[in-house]
């Protein structure tokens, strides 16, 4: 079945650490999103890719980075300089003007 | 500046007591809106595309509705299954990508 694969589902990590989220889907989808979700508030966007070799900031990319070297890969990497990095982090791929599908969250955990 | 607001924060609901969620939205044109609900520790599960005004969606107990400015999400006779977070999410138009704007989501809880 075509989808969206995210992991680890859990990831602990020392603070100052950098830390890489992996995410690969056989939908064969252009486009690809990281978003970032924390209690009580709605997903935030922090990346997001319509080709590849090409991506571009959303609205929250302070400390984080990506990379999109392969239609179905697109990992994110959490670095040191992400003030608060403990969140559900979600990936989200999908073709123009249709609805994205998300897998099913990497719960990272920074102490 | 594109927002959404869902309201209520959490419900609580018995077993075939049935109600409704809202979605408030502020776009500069909708492209679309959309209705997702998300497990405990998964990621959101796609249920409805409204693209305009007077638009209406079913899918078993769930019946999702559309205005200019909000859009309601109406459980009938909702069963414990049912519990979840309900996402809301707009698409505006006039933008470089497609940019979706997420609500905070409503928490349901069905009680048998």
């Amino acid at each position: 079945d075509g989808g969206i694969t995210q992991s680890p589902k859990y990831l602990f990590r020392k603070e100052g650490q950098n830390v890489t989220l992996s995410c690969e889907q056989n939908l064969n989808h252009d486009a690809m999103y990281w978003y970032r979700q924390d209690p009580g508030q709605g997903l935030r966007l922090i990346y997001y890719s319509q080709i590849v070799n090409d991506f571009q900031k959303g609205d929250i990319a302070e400390g984080y980075s990506v990379s999109r070297e392969k239609k179905e890969s697109f990992p994110l990497t959490v670095t040191s300089a992400q003030k608060n990095p403990t969140a559900f982090y979600l990936c989200a791929s999908s073709i123009p003007g249709s609805p994205l599908h998300f897998g099913n969250g990497t719960r990272l955990t920074v102490t | 500046e594109d927002q959404v607001t869902q309201s209520p924060e959490a419900l609580r609901l018995q077993e075939g007591e049935s109600s409704s969620l809202n979605c408030s939205y502020t776009v500069s044109g909708l492209r679309g809106l959309f209705w997702y609900r998300q497990d405990p520790g998964k990621g959101p599960e796609f249920l409805f595309t409204l693209y305009s005004a007077g638009e209406e969606k079913e899918k078993e107990r769930l019946k999702a509705t559309l205005t200019k400015k909000e859009s309601f999400l109406h459980i009938t006779a909702p069963k414990p299954e049912d519990s979840a977070t309900y996402l809301c999410a707009v698409q505006g138009l006039g933008t470089s990508y497609d940019k979706v704007i997420f609500g905070p989501g409503t928490s349901l809880s069905v009680i048998p």
